[in-house]
């Protein structure tokens, strides 16, 4: 079945460090990928998304790139803030499914 | 704010109880979906509906079941609650079939069993 895997938390990182979380997948077609945020006491919201492979989502500063060579979609930012702490969620949905799968999520947190 | 609204936001109850946890998905979305969340196993699908038909089924226990009604809202009754049930529970609603539609979450209803 289809999978996400994402690297493990928590990260911490400095004010205007670069950021990576790395997110690689596993499906039997030709999915869409997603990031989401998830604040503390909130939903998870859309942060971007990517349809096809060599896509590239972009939102707030954050960027990844649909990678189906290696079947990968890593979530970067060149430059985060305090206010960029939060868990952030890779995740899938096939062509013609219904559901979206996620990976277990990475905790950033960013001090000032 | 993503349109989605759930209530109630908490839900406290003992081992054995029933609670049913409602969901109203974003003006004009069609699908409807309900994820579990805990500490040890992040984000779990549960079941989703279209249209008021059940449309996909994830890891969803018989002791759970949910149902969308002709408004397109969204109930998930949970029966003979144990502990382990404590979790976050949340409802994502999305307008189309197409594999490109991002859901839109709603913040839950943390249920906590005593």
């Amino acid at each position: 079945g289809d999978s996400v895997t994402q690297m493990e938390g928590p990260v911490t990182l400095s004010e205007e460090a670069f950021l990576t979380i790395n997110c690689t997948y596993t499906a039997t077609g030709y999915p869409s990928l997603f990031w989401y945020v998830q604040y503390p006491g909130e939903g998870l919201q859309l942060l971007l998304k990517a349809t096809k492979a060599d896509d590239k989502g972009s939102n707030k500063g954050f960027e990844a790139t649909y990678r189906k060579e290696t079947t990968s979609f890593h979530l970067e930012k060149g430059s985060v803030q305090v206010s960029d702490s939060a868990v952030y969620f890779c995740a899938l949905k096939e062509t013609n499914a219904g559901k979206s799968t996620f990976g277990d999520g990475t905790t950033l947190t960013v001090k000032p | 704010d993503s349109g989605v609204t759930q209530t109630p936001k908490h839900l406290i109850t003992a081992t054995g109880q029933r609670v049913t946890l409602r969901c109203s998905p974003r003006s004009g979305d069609l699908s409807v979906y309900w994820y579990q969340q805990s500490l040890d196993q992040g984000l779990q699908f549960l079941i989703q509906y279209y249209n008021g038909e059940e449309r996909a089924k994830g890891n969803i226990l018989e002791r759970f079941s949910a149902q969308q009604f002709p408004d397109l809202h969204s109930e998930l009754n949970l029966s003979s609650l144990e502990l382990g049930d404590s979790a976050l529970y949340f409802c994502a609603s999305s307008g189309r079939q197409g594999n490109n539609s991002p859901l839109h979450f709603g913040n839950g209803t943390r249920l906590t069993v005593t």
